[in-house]
């Protein structure tokens, strides 16, 4: 089992809507997880990183951790052209290294 | 705040010459990672530092790559000699402490023909 699993899509959403991406991990002890979005020809830039079970908003993007189930996912409301790229699910491994998953690649359709 | 710098932006070799990427980290930021991304796929960690000292090269294929980080500052990733399969981007990153966010340069795009 990856430490880090994602789904690669593509995932299409048409505009407006509710974006979902997920990821399971591995690895009980893991403490902290990110999300990036990576442009395609660009490098991944932060977009949420959460530490507690439960939601964190943070404008259209909430994040969602589940420890118990080894989950956590990604929402993006109201979805633009622009959030279409591909996300990656990021993770401090107990050797305190960041393990990414593969990423899902997120394509709005007007 | 600086972002991490890295060079050269694009790099084309034939197999088995050498090359050399640089990175330059966000002021401050104790700890420096090297990752690869063939296309495709996710970050995979080379090398991790924390100031100068290595902390994970766990993933670094030891028989042809190698990396420095001198004085606990900028670093070096090293590849010699050049496969096809290393043609990847090389991205590098820093974080100023342990289970912070990663911040990552812009990359070098490595093609071996």
């Amino acid at each position: 089992q990856k430490e880090v699993e994602q789904n690669s899509g593509p995932l299409s959403v048409p505009e407006g809507a509710i974006a979902s991406l997920n990821c399971t991990y591995s690895d009980r002890g893991s403490q902290s997880f990110f999300w990036y979005r990576q442009y395609s020809g660009k490098s991944p830039e932060l977009i949420m990183s959460i530490y507690s079970n439960g939601d964190k908003e943070d404008g259209r993007f909430t994040a969602q951790l589940n420890k118990a189930s080894q989950y956590v996912s990604l929402l993006i409301r109201d979805s633009q052209p622009s959030d279409s790229a591909t996300y990656l699910c990021g993770k401090y491994s107990s050797a305190s290294k960041i393990i990414f998953g593969s990423g899902t690649r997120l394509s709005i359709r007007p | 705040e600086a972002g991490v710098a890295q060079s050269p932006r694009y790099k084309i070799i034939e197999k088995r010459q050498s090359v050399a990427f640089w990175c330059n980290p966000i002021s401050g930021h104790a700890t420096l990672y090297w990752y690869q991304q063939i296309l495709g796929q996710g970050p995979k960690l080379l090398i991790q530092f924390q100031n100068n000292g290595v902390v994970d090269d766990s993933q670094l294929p030891k028989d042809r790559f190698s990396a420095e980080r001198l004085k606990g500052v900028d670093s070096t990733l090293k590849i010699q000699p050049a496969k096809l399969e290393d043609s990847a981007v090389y991205l590098c990153a820093s974080s100023d402490r342990d289970t912070a966010a990663l911040h990552f340069g812009n990359g070098t795009r490595l093609t071996v023909t």
